[in-house]
């Protein structure tokens, strides 16, 4: 069974780089037409989709956050990061990892990790 | 961006009771569509796929239905376990986007 799991940096400070990493178990990066995602939930509030890396390594960000981005994968180590620069207390949040299906489940947010809560503070 | 508009934002409801939740796409979305369960302090969880599928392992009691751009969550049968949060998702265009939840609360 496929499983997620958040790791990084649970305070940021404001204008520094938020790190998080996913590692992958029960499953592959690298395997069949898979899409990694980030999406992120601040305390209290909805959903909002951050990006994603796709098996072949190509991205996808939401526009809104596009500047300031990226999202990467390592097979050797079967994970997937998240770096997301200038930070202010608007992106204090949930940060989840996802996969998303593919064929009758193309972006359908199948499996989600337990979630991380960053912090943006001083 | 597609906007995603949930009602209503919350409920009240008691066990046994039937709930519906509507979703309505800001544009043509075909079946597109997918809704999820959160419960508090945990992440989201797949219940329905392309608007009306049952994910494995989700109870019949729970349903969906809909096209282009409304759709609808239908939960026959209240149970206790059933109290939390449910989002919809188009999954139409690359990104993303939720509705912004609706909270079912025990009356």
């Amino acid at each position: 069974q496929l499983q997620l799991q958040e790791s990084g940096s649970r305070l940021v400070k404001p204008s520094h780089t938020l790190s998080l990493t996913c590692a992958v178990s029960g499953g592959s990066v690298s395997s069949g037409a898979y899409s990694w995602s980030w999406i992120r939930q601040p305390p209290g509030k909805g959903l909002e989709w951050i990006g994603y890396i796709y098996h072949s390594g190509s991205t996808y960000y939401n526009p809104s956050l596009k500047s300031r981005v990226t999202i990467s994968v390592d097979m050797s180590k079967n994970h997937f990061s998240l770096n997301l620069t200038s930070v202010t207390a608007a992106d204090t949040a949930v940060y989840y990892c996802a996969r998303e299906g593919y064929g009758d489940y193309d972006g359908v947010i199948e499996t989600w990790g337990q979630g991380t809560l960053v912090t943006v503070s001083s | 961006d597609i906007q995603m508009t949930q009602s209503p934002s919350s409920l009240s409801a008691s066990v046994g009771d039937s709930v519906t939740i509507t979703c309505r796409a800001s544009e043509s979305i075909g079946t597109f569509l997918n809704w999820y369960q959160q419960k508090f302090g945990k992440a989201p969880q797949l219940l329905i796929y392309a608007a009306s599928n049952l994910q494995s392992g989700v109870p019949s009691r729970f349903s969906g239905s809909g096209s282009e751009t409304d759709f609808t969550l239908t939960i026959n049968g209240l149970q206790p376990e059933d109290f939390a949060t449910y989002y919809c998702q188009q999954s139409y265009v690359t990104l993303a986007t939720f509705g912004q939840g609706t909270k079912v609360e025990i009356k």
